[in-house]
């Protein structure tokens, strides 16, 4: 079984440019959570999905992120412009969500994109 | 607050020998699930063992187990007879109920030593 899809892997790109990052969830999960990693800030939440609808974008740093899911096999984290300072990995994960439960529904994280702005 | 705090930024540990990887928690839910996640310098994350509130034993999977201890709100991770493939960040996480999300911790480096 396929686990969650990212592409591309790695992203090179000069500040200004549109920047578009993939993610493929896996079959059957309803939540859908992407994720940046610095050195600095660690693991931060950006924004997460439930059965496609963006639930909490509280993550998000601004208003040049945006992210969507049109469908539950597909979501896009979009940066424009970019800049320098968004040059960090950026993961997708999905995870099985059951409502009133704290339950074993571990996240499952893609490879993750390695962005770097120049 | 912080809800996960992983205080070892790093942890060195000999091949072969046992290592605790300590996280502490904050909230006031009844009701709750504690995570660790590895993520090796290749980069992707590893989910290693769940334990939920009300289990009453301590979860283990193989040789990873978590220390539990509910009232102090400590979820340690051990890792007994460490290899050179252990070394990597490790990651503390909670979910309570009601929420799909995860609040990672800062997390620990490990490294593993011949």
């Amino acid at each position: 079984d396929a686990g969650v899809i990212q592409s591309p892997r790695h992203e090179v790109t000069e500040m200004g440019q549109e920047v578009t990052l993939r993610c493929k969830p896996i079959s059957g999960h309803n939540s859908l959570f992407w994720y940046r990693q610095t050195m600095m800030r660690g693991l931060e939440l950006l924004i997460y999905f439930n059965n496609n609808v963006p639930i909490d974008d509280s993550g998000m740093p601004e208003d040049r992120f945006s992210a969507k899911m049109p469908n539950a096999s597909f979501s896009t984290l979009k940066i424009q412009p970019s800049e320098p300072r968004d040059s960090a990995v950026y993961f997708c994960a999905s995870s099985l969500f059951v409502m009133g439960t704290s339950g074993y529904n571990e996240q499952f994280f893609g490879p993750g994109t390695r962005l770097t702005v120049l | 607050a912080q809800k996960i705090t992983q205080t070892q930024p790093g942890m060195f540990v000999q091949e072969k020998e046992a290592v605790t990887l300590d996280c502490t928690y904050d909230t006031s839910d009844q009701s709750y699930g504690l995570f660790w996640y590895k993520q090796p310098s290749s980069g992707e994350m590893i989910f290693l063992i769940y334990q939920g509130s009300y289990d009453e034993q301590n979860a283990t999977e193989g040789r990873y187990s978590l220390n539990f201890q509910k009232a102090r709100k400590s979820a340690n991770l051990v890792i007994s007879a460490s290899q050179l493939g252990d070394s990597a960040m490790y990651f503390c996480a909670m979910r309570e109920r009601g929420y799909s999300t995860l609040t990672f911790g800062k997390g620990t480096m490990l490294l593993v030593s011949p």
